[in-house]
């Protein structure tokens, strides 16, 4: 099993910009999140999925949107990048929001 | 104040010490998550408790609800132990996890 991918790895955006950060779990479950973790902070909940067909913001949801495409699949798009974005995006899945998580390697993005 | 309080921001030991990170929370909880972010970037999932305390190799988590507190020990630490621990808290009623900054340890050989 390869647990919770996502891709790219690093990305390198000019303002305005956009692009879709894609995350896939193959542990069949149900809950899927997206965070972010900059310096000196903790991580934050930008949007998370309880459940197939169901999607929720988080803390700090501006700027961004989500598609859960199916039980697999939650991704995460940038519609105009700023340099605000510069981050660390996880994304992490459980098998219901009450248990514990599984996260994904993290991509790296910086917004020129 | 941060929901989620840890202390120290940073803690360095020397290997074999008995390591302790602390993390307070202000509010009611169903549950305290311990995490270990690797230097490489990774986060793994540590420990689940709602009460108690839980043991899981040189590792051990303890929690006191009435005083919103918790510890994460290591025993015999070793420089592989070098990471950021992180806590979050879920509460009452709530489907999300909120998250402490994190405690960077480095255990020197």
């Amino acid at each position: 099993n390869a647990g919770v991918t996502q891709t790219p790895k690093f990305q390198v955006l000019k303002t305005g910009q956009s692009m879709t950060l894609q995350c896939a779990q193959d542990m069949n479950h149900n809950s899927m999140y997206w965070y972010r973790q900059d310096p000196g902070m903790g991580l934050r909940l930008i949007y998370y999925s309880a459940s197939e067909g169901t999607t929720d913001k988080g803390e700090v949801p501006n700027g961004y949107n989500v598609s859960r495409l199916n039980k697999r699949e939650f991704s995460l798009r940038l519609e105009s990048a700023a340099p605000s974005q510069t981050s660390v995006y996880f994304c992490a899945s459980s098998v219901w929001t009450r248990e514990a998580q599984y996260f994904g390697p993290g991509t790296r993005l910086l917004v020129l | 104040k941060n929901e989620v309080e840890q202390s120290p921001q940073n803690l360095t030991a020397q290997e074999g010490e008995f390591i302790t990170i602390n993390c307070s929370y202000s509010v009611g909880i169903s549950a305290l998550h311990w995490l270990q972010q690797h230097p490489g970037g990774g986060i793994v999932s540590l420990f689940m408790l709602s009460s108690g305390k839980k043991k899981h190799g040189r590792l051990i988590a303890t929690i006191n609800i009435q005083e919103k507190h918790s510890s994460l020990h290591i025993t015999a630490s070793h420089p592989r132990d070098s990471a950021v621990y992180i806590c979050a808290v879920r509460a009452q009623g709530a489907q999300k996890l909120v998250f402490g900054q994190g405690t960077r340890l480095t255990i020197n050989p």
